[in-house]
């Protein structure tokens, strides 16, 4: 399996201007979480979605993101308008059930955003 | 308080030496509790999970566990230089499906 594919690998926008993160997770994996992780305060669950359905979206931070996942093998993290702040590493990851024992998650390899 | 805390380091240890990496958690009806691996650059990989009591062995890795504590450690033996990077603990909080990230902690393995 290719595991958890992102992209753009990176991007660099000026402030204001609308961001789009795409994500494709593995194959048969019914969770989908969205991170974001900086050096201040780390790596933060923004969302997370179970069979295309988001459960938990306490972590985003404003309603300047949103998040979708319109089918299994796809979904969307978008900032608009985007500031200076949002730059960080946006990691997507997927779990083949919810994080209980014995099962992981599995992240892609991020997307460097910086917003100038 | 932080929800999961972990000393940042960096956390200095000679080649071949144990390294001993410590994470406190704050809430007590968490039942699962897994390290993660981030070389630089790259993105987080599992290393362990445990969700018992005492301790769980995976090759040079061992993870403990002490619920009463709230507090989960790991151990690397004969640390090797590719052991050189940052070890995040995470908690499962709330619902099952939901993980909460320490910081984590930055590993040096010295030669």
């Amino acid at each position: 399996d290719a595991g958890v594919i992102q992209s753009p690998r990176h991007e660099v926008t000026e402030m204001g201007q609308e961001v789009t993160l795409r994500c494709k997770p593995i194959s048969g994996h019914d969770y989908l979480f969205w991170y974001r992780q900086t050096m201040m305060r780390g790596l933060e669950l923004l969302i997370y979605f179970n069979n295309n359905v988001p459960i938990d979206d306490s972590g985003m931070p404003e309603d300047r993101f949103s998040a979708k996942m319109p089918n299994a093998s796809f979904s969307t993290l978008k900032i608009q308008p985007s500031e200076p702040r949002d730059s960080a590493v946006y990691f997507c990851a997927s779990s083949l059930w919810g994080v209980g024992a014995q099962e992981t998650q599995y992240f892609g390899p991020g997307t460097r955003l910086l917003v100038l | 308080q932080k929800e999961v805390e972990q000393n940042s380091g960096p956390l200095s240890v000679p080649e071949g030496a144990i390294a001993s990496l410590n994470c406190t958690y704050s809430d007590r009806g968490s039942q699962s509790f897994f390290w993660y691996r981030q070389y630089s650059g790259k993105s987080p990989e599992l290393i362990m999970f445990i969700y018992s009591n005492g301790d769980k062995e995976d090759g040079r890795f061992t993870a403990q566990l002490n619920k009463a504590s709230q507090y989960v450690s790991l151990l690397i033996r004969d640390s090797q230089p590719s052991d050189s990077a940052t070890y995040l603990c995470a908690v499962t909080t709330g619902t099952a499906s939901k993980l909460t990230f320490g910081t984590g902690t930055r590993l040096q393995v010295t030669l």
